[in-house]
């Protein structure tokens, strides 16, 4: 079946410091990946998606791209500001007609001052 | 634009007892998913309803039933709560069929919280 591994949390960074989460995936067909984030008290967003392999994901300064090869999309920003603080989710969806989610475990980031 | 709404936010019940829990769809969606995320861990996928039927399950026992209604609103029912349904059910809705493959919009949640 279909599973997503993430990078073990929690993440504390300081203001401006680089930002990488890993997520390796193990999926038949061609899924389409996803990044989801929940920030405090509320409920998720759709961060970043790539639906086939070598696509490049982006948005507010985050980005990642669908790795194949190694199968994986891990999520990189180059600055995190202490607004980014929140738990992120790597995702995947499959080809079903359901087109469920799985999801990882979620990262929890903490940016600071 | 509306978006999901989940109702009622948060709730405490009794072992054996049941319980249901409400989602309002984005406007314009047809189909809704329920997720269970347990403390500290990644949504798991319950079950889809599109056209009032159930269009897929995750590995949930037959405790665990749905329904959506014809204005695409829909109902989790979970009969004979055990402690380790205590969680955050998350309702997500989609339009089915569009080529944009498996982006969901998911409402804030319903905090169970079983005694």
């Amino acid at each position: 079946g279909n599973s997503v591994t993430q990078m073990e949390g929690p993440v504390t960074l300081s203001e401006e410091a680089f930002l990488t989460i890993n997520c390796t995936y193990t999926a038949t067909g061609y899924p389409s990946l996803f990044w989801y984030v929940q920030y405090p008290g509320e409920g998720l967003q759709l961060l970043l998606k790539a639906t086939k392999a070598d696509d490049k994901g982006s948005n507010k300064g985050f980005e990642a791209t669908y790795r194949k090869e190694t199968t994986s999309f891990h999520l990189e920003k180059g600055s995190v500001q202490v607004s980014d603080s929140a738990v992120y989710f790597c995702a995947l969806s499959g080809s079903g007609s359901a087109r469920q989610l799985t999801f990882g475990s979620g990262t929890q980031l903490t940016v600071l001052p | 634009e509306t978006g999901v709404t989940q109702s009622p936010t948060h709730l405490i019940k009794t072992r054996g007892q049941q319980v249901t829990l409400r989602c309002s769809s984005q406007s314009g969606h047809n189909t809704v998913s329920w997720y269970q995320q347990a403390l500290g861990q990644g949504p798991q996928f319950i079950f889809q309803y599109y056209r009032e039927e159930e269009n897929g399950r995750g590995n949930f026992p037959p405790r665990f039933s749905g329904l959506q209604f014809p204005n695409y609103s829909s109902e989790l029912n979970v009969n004979a709560l055990e402690l380790d349904d205590s969680a955050l059910y998350l309702c997500a809705s989609s339009l089915y069929g569009t080529p944009n493959t498996g982006e969901l919009f998911f409402g804030e949640g319903s905090r169970l919280t079983v005694l």
